[in-house]
């Protein structure tokens, strides 16, 4: 079974501050990777995914992920937020053995605030 | 294009009643999963049809959880009977079968049993 490790439950960023969101993952095999985000009252929605191939991958609005292999990683970046950043994000995983259609498996998510 | 819908978006019942969730997905998506958070915790996963069938329930907590989505379109959730444990927000999720890691989320209903 996998299980996905978000490291800070809380952060509050100024804006223009750059921004790095820890996911650690843990699973014996190959997973596909994903960063979903949630604004508030709305629906979460993908914000990017990893299968295979070029580990740094580009997303939406400006973030950014790294998929570090031999640190079981996959850290969320955006060099500069916006106010309108402001969202929780959840860093998940599924086994890549069911072809990337399984059910995710979810971190506890990240409440970002950023301040005017 | 209609995003994936929840009804209703609100339940309060007591402990010991019975509750449907009904979820309908974007037309044309035939997978569909349904997850689950408990207040501060995580998003969980319960299960997992393509079309109609159940590819995987491995997440439901027990028998007292019953998902079906009849004729592959929408899907229920009944919990009977329900108990204080089973308060949080229940989402539904659907993708595309040839864009199937793209999951598109529902808004959830929040559940509180009382």
């Amino acid at each position: 079974a996998q299980s996905v490790s978000q490291h800070n439950h809380h952060v509050i960023l100024s804006e223009a501050a750059s921004l790095e969101l820890g996911c650690n993952y843990s699973y014996g095999g190959t997973v596909n990777l994903f960063w979903y985000v949630q604004y508030p009252g709305q629906h979460l929605q993908l914000l990017l995914k990893y299968f295979s191939g070029d580990p740094l991958v580009k997303g939406i609005k400006g973030f950014e992920a790294e998929f570090i292999k031999s640190k079981f990683s996959f850290n969320l970046r955006k060099p500069s937020v916006q106010w309108s950043d402001t969202a929780e994000y959840f860093c998940a995983v599924n086994a890549q053995v069911g072809g990337g259609a399984d059910g995710l498996t979810f971190g506890k998510g990240t409440h970002l605030i950023i301040q005017p | 294009e209609a995003g994936v819908t929840q009804f209703p978006s609100h339940s309060v019942i007591e402990k010991g009643q019975t509750v449907t969730l009904r979820c309908d997905p974007i037309s044309g998506h035939d997978n569909l999963y349904w997850y689950r958070r408990v207040m501060g915790k995580e998003i969980k996963f319960l299960l997992h049809f393509v079309k109609e069938s159940k590819q995987d329930e491995s997440g439901m907590p027990n028998n007292r959880f019953l998902a079906e989505r009849t004729g592959g379109t929408y899907s229920t959730l009944k919990v009977q009977p329900a108990e204080l444990e089973d308060s949080g927000v229940y989402f539904c999720a659907s993708s595309h079968w040839d864009r199937y890691y793209e999951q598109y989320f529902g808004p959830g209903t929040r559940l509180t049993v009382t």
